[in-house]
């Protein structure tokens, strides 16, 4: 079936190490994204990437890296310098301007809760 | 910039009636896409409806609607006949005019349906 791949879906990690979310698809989408959101709140952009091997900083990008080596997969390192990293993590892809089935709406993995202890 | 403002942080509605929750947006952009979006407890986002500025009607899915009021900014999601699986977060977000821009998220509304 087509669609997103998150994983692992529960992580915990103790203070001071990395940790790198899986996002995975099958959806030939150019355009992948990930967002960060915490209890309550609405979604943040962290990092997104419109091609391989080019990605762009999100209005939370400080503590993340990411790289884009194909176009199916867009992994997210949340590094040590990010100061509070608990929170829920979603990746979502976007279909290209002018696919047929095309309103411009985002496509969701079903994310990635993690927990630093 | 562009912004979405969600002012419920939570309703209650009960099984079988209709309930608004309200959504306004600030952009410059003269073509723009809104979108909601729901949200489970099981932490996946659900696309529901899309309007895009330029549409004359408004939007219609199903049980969804979208209440698209130009001038006043605002879209708000209709949903009739609430069902208790309709007990979720919804978010209203914006596309900007060029395809490149991304999307900007309100906090979102948790919405509890009542038997």
């Amino acid at each position: 079936d087509g669609g997103i791949t998150q994983s692992p879906k529960y992580l915990f990690r103790k203070e001071g190490q990395n940790v790198t979310l899986s996002c995975e698809q099958n959806l030939n989408h150019d355009a992948m994204y990930w967002y960060r959101q915490d209890p309550g709140q609405g979604l943040r952009l962290i990092y997104y990437s419109q091609i391989v091997n080019d990605f762009q900083k999100g209005d939370i990008a400080e503590g993340y890296s990411v790289s884009r080596e194909k176009k199916e997969s867009f992994p997210l390192t949340v590094t040590s310098a990010q100061k509070n990293p608990t929170a829920f993590y979603l990746c979502a892809t976007r279909p290209p301007k002018g696919a047929r089935v095309n309103t411009g709406e985002l496509f969701f993995g079903e994310g990635s809760r993690l927990t630093v202890l | 910039a562009q912004k979405i403002t969600q002012t419920q942080p939570g309703m209650f509605v009960q099984e079988k009636e209709a309930v608004t929750l309200d959504c306004t947006y600030d952009t410059s952009d003269p073509s723009y896409g809104l979108f909601w979006y729901k949200q489970p407890s099981s932490g996946e986002m659900i696309f529901l409806i899309y309007q895009g500025s330029y549409d004359q009607q408004n939007a219609t899915e199903g049980r969804y609607s979208l209440n698209f009021q130009k001038a006043r900014k605002s879209a708000n999601l209709v949903i009739s006949a609430s069902q208790l699986g309709d007990s979720a977060m919804y978010f209203c977000a914006m596309r900007g005019d060029n395809y490149g821009q991304n999307f900007v998220f309100g906090p979102g509304t948790r919405l509890s349906v009542l038997p």
